[in-house]
């Protein structure tokens, strides 16, 4: 039921870029993302809603594409403030109520 | 502004023990949630409400109960804990809205969390 993220891990220098990517295999009503730091609470990001809608951070970019059920989130000219965990959360129906499920986690180390 | 407040932060149980995770937030939100995050497994949902007196089960809700008599609060009851229950405690709460034939949740505004042993 948790949805893939991919990949675990990565290591950037300030500057370069990176896509995280998410999929499911349930039909989604919405994605979420959050960063987490270690030692500290999820902090939200972005939703990205079935029909297009996004809500967030002007400064996240992502996509969701609602045919394949999979989403990407984009970190560009990334910075040192960039660095911590990376989750997706996934909003589906079952029986008669909706779930948010969140995957396993991206590691994202943005080094000088 | 006090957000979602849990308590305790920390906690250290015998097996067998039963305690309860309180979380209490002041948005009006009709959301909420329970998580609880172990080392390479993310954030795993316990149990959610999307209203006062309306709870439904996640992933992972066996050994833990919940109840939603108020739209502020919505305590974690562990009834006879275990060491597999050790990990981290999350709490959220969000606003939702009708999205065609479903319920939307938003944003999730997460307490600061409460970290539990189970020895």
């Amino acid at each position: 039921q948790q949805p893939v993220q991919s990949p675990q891990a990565v290591i950037l220098r300030e500057g370069e870029d990176a896509v995280i990517n998410c999929s499911s295999s349930k039909a989604l009503y919405s994605v979420h993302w959050y960063r987490q730091k270690h030692g500290e609470a999820p902090v939200f990001l972005m939703i990205l809603l079935k029909g297009g809608e996004q809500k967030g951070h002007e400064k996240i970019s992502a996509s969701f594409n609602e045919k394949k059920q999979q989403s990407s989130l984009y970190l560009t000219a990334s910075q040192l403030s960039y660095s911590g965990t990376y989750f997706c959360g996934t909003e589906w129906k079952q029986g008669g109520s909706e779930k948010l499920v969140f995957g396993k986690g991206t590691k994202l180390t943005v080094n000088p | 502004n006090a957000g979602v407040t849990q308590t305790p932060k920390f906690q250290v149980l015998k097996t067998g023990q039963s305690m309860t995770l309180q979380c209490a937030q002041d948005m009006n939100h009709e959301y909420m949630s329970w998580y609880r995050q172990d080392p390479g497994m993310g954030l795993r949902l316990i149990h959610y409400s999307v209203g006062a007196g309306i709870t439904d089960q996640g992933e992972v809700p066996n050994g833990y109960n919940v109840s939603r008599s108020t739209t502020e609060d919505f305590p974690l009851r562990l009834l006879s804990a275990a060491p597999s229950q050790t990990s981290v405690y999350f709490c959220a709460s969000s606003y939702s809205w009708a999205s065609g034939r479903a319920l939307v949740t938003g944003e999730l505004f997460f307490g600061e969390g409460s970290r539990l042993t189970v020895l």
